[in-house]
Formats: structure tokens, sequence, C-alpha cells
């Protein structure tokens, strides 16, 4: 079956970076892009973008452009969300969630949690 | 930037109800449009795809419409593991603010 698995929770201070990992098994991984969700504690789901996991092309949304870059390990069937410089405001859990050909997110991983605080 | 909006943004309803939300974009997605469900702690989960597909295994009771600017997901009546809140979401894009369904 089809399961998207990610890392666990961080706690990181402010200024460090943060690298969150979506192990995809039971689909053949570079048939379908993955794309990466935001949700802040009591806040809705902000979507961050998406890399094609055929090409390696990552496409960034509006506000996640520079500090967050998302990148693949096809090897492992494997892909990262990084974040550097981080701050306050990137406490959040970080959703990877696989799309099909025509955008709608069929499974999700069960999110990480990144806390940054001094 | 497309934006998606949702109305209302909360609702408290009874087992049995029949709820609507409603879900609009700033400018024309065509069907383009997707409803997910997220409980406390938990993934979203998608219900509806391309404004009126059911998802397989999502109960017949959760139906999609719409096109263009304005879509409905309704629930014809209400069980108690509905209770959750509701995002739409043009595909491969924004989600809206989302609805959460309460109990009255």
């Amino acid at each position: 079956q089809v399961q998207l698995v990610q890392s666990g929770s961080e706690l990181k201070k402010p200024g460090a970076s943060v690298k969150v990992s979506c192990k995809a098994s039971g689909y053949s991984f570079t048939s379908y892009g993955m794309n990466w969700v935001r949700q802040a504690p009591g806040q809705g789901l902000e979507w961050m973008g998406w890399i094609n996991t055929n090409t390696g092309n990552p496409m960034y949304a509006q506000g996640f452009t520079g500090r967050f870059v998302f990148s693949l390990d096809t090897s492992v069937s494997t892909a990262y969300l990084q974040i550097s410089s981080l701050k306050a405001e990137d406490t959040a859990v970080y959703y990877c969630a696989r799309a099909s050909s025509t955008g709608w997110y069929d499974y999700w991983g069960q999110g990480a949690l990144v806390t940054v605080s001094s | 930037d497309i934006q998606m909006t949702q109305s209302p943004s909360s609702l408290s309803a009874s087992v049995g109800d029949r709820v609507t939300i409603t879900c609009r974009a700033s400018q024309s997605i065509s069907s383009s449009l997707n409803w997910y469900q997220q409980k406390p702690g938990k993934a979203p989960k998608l219900l509806i795809y391309a404004a009126s597909s059911l998802q397989s295994g999502v109960p017949s009771r959760f139906s999609g419409s719409g096109s263009g600017t304005d879509f409905t997901l309704t629930i014809s009546s209400l069980q108690p593991e509905d209770f959750a809140t509701y995002y739409c979401q043009q595909s491969y894009n924004t989600f809206g603010p989302g609805t959460k369904v309460d109990i009255k």
C-alpha cells in the first residue's frame, strides 16, 4: 500500500537549519509529484510548492523562496525539505503529499513538527 | 495569484443535519478544485477531487459541485465522525482558509 513516512519532530534554535525527509513506498516514486504543505499551530494549510520527481525541478509558492529547498534521492524514494536560517515563525507541522498528475493530493505523510525556539 | 475563500469559517450542526460549505476562487479555475477533511492532530484526507469526483473509500454522503469560481461541498447527513475542519484547494496550488464543523 502507498505510504509516505516522514522524519520525526525537531527542535531547533533560531538561525539553524533543518532537513525533513519523506520516504515513499508502495508506488513508483517518479510517477507522481511531491508537494509540501505547512501548518502553523492553530492555523490552516499553506501550500509551499512541489517538486517534479521525474526531473527534480522544484517550484516554490510565493513566500517560500530563498530559505526553502526541495530535493530528492530517487535511489531511496525520498523527498526532502530543507529550511535554513530558521525563525520562530517557521514553527509548524510540515506535510509531504503525493500529487496526481492533475494536482490533487491523495496520500499524505503523517507530518513533521519543527519547533524553532531559543 | 488566485485567492480562495470559504464560507462560513465555522458552523455548528447536529448529527443528521445537511451541511453545505462554499468555496470561491478569485478567478475561474474550471473544475480544478479539491476538498479535504482534517481532524485535530492528523494529516488532511482527500474527499473530493476535480470538483465533484468522490475519492475512493469516502462515504457517499459527501458530494461536491461547481465549476468556474463557485464550488460547494455538501454532507447530506452529518455523522459524528464528520466533525472536523474542511479545506478547499485549487489543484497544485492554494488552499482555502478552512471551515470548522463542530457539534451544536
